[in-house]
């Protein structure tokens, strides 16, 4: 059972451009929504969080937004560049220590 | 910075063999977990520790058990490996009682033939 529904699968996206990948979520328990980015051969790292009662959080060209009543929330990546290119993993934090990961987008960003 | 580290990036075993998947972190952190990266199905959560001697079961446990005798050291035990867990596998810790943050190590790809 998917709680946490991520698309697209995969995005191709010109350098400069908006990637924009989308997570929706059915546990109203879930109070942190944090992304992980990962490149090839390394694991996960974190990248950017957000709490339930923010709709929307900016870290350099990263932005969260949220949208609570939706139970939806969604990454942009403004002026992609080549270095961008990974897989990113929406996730949330419900239940002790648990985070529930999305099932991925694979990013590629190209010149 | 904390580092995790896991005692092989690549692993090929026979169907049947004892698999041990070693994890180490060296920050101190109450927490580690075991989880297992498939293409189009994410990371998935297979046990969780919170403290020494203490574990949890994650979404998906058959097959698999876990130990852990010293905080820093996590180990993913399959006690008799089959083809359906090849698979990458990735441990992670985190501090506190309630953390979003998670370190992960870099993975092993196991291949069981």
């Amino acid at each position: 059972q998917q709680q946490v529904k991520q698309s697209p699968q995969s995005l191709i996206v010109q350098k400069g451009g908006i990637s924009i990948i989308n997570c929706a979520y059915e546990n109203t328990a879930f109070d942190y929504f944090p992304w992980y980015q990962q490149f090839p051969g390394k694991g996960p790292a974190l990248l950017i969080a957000i709490r339930p009662d923010v709709s929307e959080k900016k870290e350099g060209r990263f932005t969260i937004s949220f949208n609570k009543s939706a139970k939806q929330f969604s990454l942009h990546i403004m002026d992609s560049q080549p270095g961008d290119s990974a897989t990113y993993f929406c996730a949330a934090l419900g239940g002790y220590q648990k985070v529930t990961f999305g099932t991925g987008t694979k990013l590629q960003v190209i010149p | 910075d904390v580092k995790v580290t896991q005692s092989s990036r690549y692993l090929v075993k026979r169907t049947g063999e004892k698999v041990f998947l070693e994890c180490v972190q060296d920050m101190d952190h109450e927490n580690m977990f075991w989880y297992r990266q498939d293409p189009g199905l994410g990371l998935r959560l297979i046990y969780f520790s919170y403290d020494v001697k203490m574990k949890e079961k994650g979404d998906i446990p058959e097959g698999y058990s876990v130990s852990r005798e010293k905080k820093e050291r996590f180990s993913l035990i399959l006690e008799s490996a089959s083809t359906n867990q090849t698979s990458m596998y990735l441990c992670a810790s985190s501090y506190g009682s309630y953390s979003y943050e998670q370190y992960f190590g870099p993975g092993t790809r196991l291949t069981v033939t």
